[in-house]
């Protein structure tokens, strides 16, 4: 295991499409949460899962936006109908479920970009 | 909603040289995390300061943390090269269960 996995690296898409995102984490690590992040400014939480259940979600998901964890394993982010405003990197991060200890692992991102 | 203001919001110096990040937050923390990210990438943790602790140190990286001023500060010691990236503090609150970022340094180390 040699760490959180994201796929693909790079997105490109015409404005209206749907894309998905997926993300492999840590296998000891329960919890995984998805940022996003625009150029110049940190990452904003989307969202974040303890094993298969979905705990919170940002009012910055908007319906366009669902994420999944089947099975606790690996989950995939899904954007509906995109706009150019959803260009960005989206990063997934896994943890154990008490962070506090030791932090997140976080993916390489996915940069998308909407034209 | 970002939680954490870094200051400065970039910073340049010469190899050799330390550099000081500041990161003020909003809400009572549980703990205060520090992560570096070069450009296009991931983030990478740095360190973690509980909210009992005041200072800690892990290599050349030296955090300070002083929850009634709501601050921390993340030093870097001997600066190199490599150490050029964002800095970001994320801040784990005390009624939620994740991560909240603040702005980040953007940090330039020149040879």
């Amino acid at each position: 295991d040699t760490g959180v996995s994201q796929d693909p690296r790079h997105k490109i898409t015409k404005r209206g499409q749907n894309v998905t995102f997926r993300c492999d984490p840590i296998s000891e690590h329960n919890r995984l949460y998805w940022y996003r992040q625009t150029l110049g400014q940190g990452p904003e939480f989307l969202t974040y899962f303890q094993n298969e259940a979905q705990l919170e979600k940002s009012r910055l998901l908007s319906d366009r936006f669902s994420a999944e964890r089947p099975k606790g394993s690996f989950s995939t982010l899904e954007i509906q109908r995109t706009e150019q405003g959803d260009s960005a990197m989206y990063l997934c991060a896994s943890s154990l479920a008490d962070s506090r200890a030791s932090g997140y692992t976080f993916g390489s991102g996915t940069r998308l970009t909407v034209v | 909603s970002q939680q954490g203001e870094e200051d400065p919001q970039a910073l340049s110096i010469q190899e050799g040289e330390n550099a000081t990040m500041n990161c003020s937050y909003k809400t009572s923390i549980n703990n205060l995390q520090w992560y570096r990210q070069n450009s296009g990438r991931g983030l990478v943790h740095l360190i973690l300061i509980r909210s009992n602790e005041r200072e800690k140190h892990s290599g050349r990286l030296r955090v300070t943390l002083d929850t009634s001023k709501k601050s921390s500060s993340l030093l870097i010691t001997a600066s190199r090269a490599a150490d050029t990236a964002s800095y970001f503090c994320a801040t784990d609150a005390r009624n939620t269960d994740k991560l909240i970022f603040g702005t980040g340094t953007r940090l330039q180390v020149f040879p």
